[in-house]
């Protein structure tokens, strides 16, 4: 079976650390594109993070950059993110996601995200 | 990276249909026809119903489809069934980045 999914959430104090992990299976993850999309409570879906099939690449949602680093170990059909200096409004549902997207060269555009896993939480607050 | 507009809510009765809106700009939803769409169930994960703006996955009911008219996309469903009850969240590519609205709560009367 296709899937995806995700562990590591928690609670954790503001200013903490958490690493949250997603493990693929059944299809060839080391071929794709991944990204961790998050969801506040109550509120609408918010891009986080991808990474490139082989690592090489990275892009950050402006309110995460310096704070979040994603990686993936394609050895274990795994992706990554690792959560610093967390703040409550980074509490969420964090989706591990397949990303689907249109190679031009030298610069690659989103198209969209066709698997998911089924989310783990983190909760900020002290 | 501004998120797409969309109504809170929508509703309609059974065997009705409806159509939901998704406001962006010319750098996102105005500049590519990468628009997809998702069904998400309380609870539960995001699914995939639309991309490529009116492209369907295999296995989505064809009572889904997708349009696209300037920075505006929009869903609809026709034939509406209880199991339609559910969050629609559209999304546009935004260069190498993901841009989604803030979700649609649509209600089966």
């Amino acid at each position: 079976e296709v899937q995806l999914m995700e562990s590591g959430g928690s609670l954790v104090q503001p200013g903490g650390s958490l690493r949250l992990s997603c493990v693929g299976s059944g299809f060839s993850f080391s071929d794709y594109w991944m990204s961790w999309v998050r969801q506040a409570p109550g509120k609408g879906l918010e891009w986080v993070a991808n990474m490139k099939y082989d690592g090489s690449e990275n892009n950050y949602v402006d309110s995460v950059k310096g704070r979040f680093l994603v990686s993936r170990d394609n050895a274990k059909n795994s992706l990554y993110l690792q959560m610093n200096s967390l703040r409550a409004e980074d509490t969420a549902v964090y989706y591990c996601a397949r990303d689907r997207g249109d190679d031009y060269g030298d610069y690659r555009l989103f198209n969209y995200f066709d698997l998911w896993g089924q989310g783990t939480l983190v909760s900020v607050s002290s | 990276q501004s998120a797409l507009t969309q109504p809170a809510s929508v509703s309609g009765s059974p065997g009705q249909s409806i159509t939901i809106s998704c406001t962006g700009t010319s750098s996102d939803i105005g500049s590519y026809n990468l628009v997809s769409w998702y069904q998400q169930r309380p609870g539960k994960a995001p699914r995939l119903i639309i991309y490529d703006v009116n492209s369907r996955p295999s296995g989505v009911s064809n009572r889904f489809s997708g349009s696209k008219s300037g920075n505006t996309a929009s869903l609809t469903i026709s034939g509406l069934q209880a199991e339609d009850e559910a969050d629609y969240s559209c999304c546009s590519c935004a260069g190498n980045t993901a841009s989604f609205g803030g979700g649609t709560k649509l209600t089966v009367l």
